[in-house]
């Protein structure tokens, strides 16, 4: 059983389409990561959450800690939002272990 | 301010033969991370590094090993390759322990 499950795998969105990526977790976390790989490996962060809700641009990542629960939304999805986005948790709260989902793989075409 | 830096981008090896990858954390950051990719896989937990000791490891045979040094730089160690260390190696930093984690370019090594 995998600690993180992320859906869909795979998405496909117009440009301009609002976007929503799932991750559920099953151990108990000091923080949430959202992370954005693009082709060529480099892996930026995008938000750190260990509760609520946070905004960057037209970025949101929420967090339900009581359902283990955490969402990211793109809002006006464009074409250079297409990458891999990643959910991982870990931290002190796990035993300083850190455990990845397998990604969530977006298209958006023009 | 350079961001993490890794070093080599690419190595080559053959089955046997041992590596050690390098990673310098932005400035500051006391707190080393290191994670295996595997194509077309996430992300899996190797190490973590916090003020020189050891604060994690995951699931990965002992020829894996690492080390942190005093100005927080750290190496990794793979002992004995096999065709199945093939992947990319990212390191990563993070100000404290449970800090947000600012990723390098990663190391691919590729074993023959």
């Amino acid at each position: 059983k995998n600690e993180v499950e992320q859906s869909p795998q795979n998405l496909t969105a117009q440009e301009g389409e609002f976007i929503t990526i799932n991750c559920s977790y099953s151990v108990g976390i000091s923080a949430l990561h959202w992370l954005q790989q693009h082709p060529g490996g480099g892996i930026v962060s995008l938000f750190m959450l260990s509760s609520g809700k946070k905004k960057h641009g037209r970025l949101i990542a929420t967090i339900n800690i009581q359902e283990k629960h955490s969402s990211l939304h793109i809002t006006a999805s464009h074409p250079r939002d297409s990458a891999v986005y990643i959910c991982a948790v870990g931290g002190t709260k796990t035993g300083n272990q850190f455990y990845f989902g397998t990604g969530t793989s977006l298209t958006v075409i023009p | 301010d350079a961001g993490v830096t890794q070093s080599p981008t690419h190595l080559i090896k053959t089955r046997g033969q041992q590596v050690t990858l390098r990673c310098s954390p932005i400035s500051g950051h006391k707190s080393v991370s290191w994670y295996q990719q595997v194509l077309g896989q996430g992300p899996q937990f190797i190490f973590q590094y916090y003020e020189k000791e050891e604060r994690g490891r995951g699931n990965f045979p002992d020829r894996f090993s690492a080390r942190q040094f005093p100005n927080y730089s750290s190496e990794l160690n793979v002992n004995a390759l096999l065709l199945g260390d093939s992947a990319l190696y990212l390191c990563a930093s993070s100000l404290f322990d449970d800090g947000e984690l600012f990723f390098g370019e990663g190391s691919r090594l590729t074993v023959l």
